[in-house]
């Protein structure tokens, strides 16, 4: 069974650095993008980046790049995202999902990680 | 600001049907799969539509997607009050070499 399992729950203060973890299990890491995406309180879905684990290439969305860090660790099948000083407008859950693609065609996330709730507050 | 547009909510009564419609453009919707995404308050989003008009193994076949040009569709048949949740559409945007989500859809069933 392919799965994705994120870290638990963080409470930070603004300034704060913080990492997020999402482990797979049950496919080849390497070989699948892993992306992440952000809702907000009371808000939808947002896609903030991808990375390749093979060769950690990544594409951000202009939204996110230079905020957040995405890395992967494929000797244990972790994929990471990292903030280097959170603000309160971090506060969200984040969502990992494998990415399936197909070239030139386009792609979708199956599954979904269960989420991790970041909430940054003084 | 998404560059996909989805109506803010729908609703109908049991065993009925809705639709919901996902807009986009030539960049994005017009040359790139849909896919469709149901999320349930505390759960983890799950993938009802991919390429379009495919259903993962798992997911009742009273879901259903098309595409017209830059325009997609969700059909939900027979619903069920379970089936009260939001629902996204997602591409990949050429334009943009990134992926877009639509600002979602909540069902309500009456």
């Amino acid at each position: 069974e392919v799965q994705l399992v994120q870290s638990g729950a963080e409470l930070k203060k603004p300034g704060e650095s913080l990492t997020i973890s999402c482990k797979a299990s049950g496919y080849s890491f390497t070989t699948y993008w892993i992306g992440w995406v952000r809702q907000m309180p009371g808000k939808g879905l947002e896609w903030m980046g991808i990375i390749y684990p093979g060769d950690s290439d990544t594409r951000y969305s202009p939204s996110f790049r230079g905020h957040v860090t995405m890395t992967a660790d494929t000797s244990i099948s972790t994929a990471y995202l990292q903030w280097s000083s959170l603000k309160a407008s971090d506060t969200a859950m984040y969502y990992c999902a494998r990415r399936v693609a197909v070239l030139g065609r386009g792609d979708w996330f199956d599954p979904w990680g269960q989420g991790t709730l970041v909430t940054v507050s003084s | 600001q998404s560059v996909l547009t989805q109506p803010p909510s729908v609703s109908a009564a049991p065993g009925q049907k809705v639709t919901i419609s996902c807009s986009g453009g030539s960049s994005n919707i017009g040359r790139n799969y849909v896919s469709w995404y149901q999320h349930l308050p505390g759960t983890a989003p799950r993938l009802l539509i991919y390429e379009d008009n495919k259903r993962p193994s798992g997911i009742p076949d009273r879901f259903s997607g098309s595409k017209s040009g830059t325009s997609a569709t969700l059909g939900i048949t027979g619903l069920q009050t379970g089936d009260e949740a939001d629902y996204y559409c997602g591409t990949w945007d050429s334009g943009l070499n990134g992926g877009v989500f639509g600002p979602g859809t909540k069902v309500a069933v009456l």
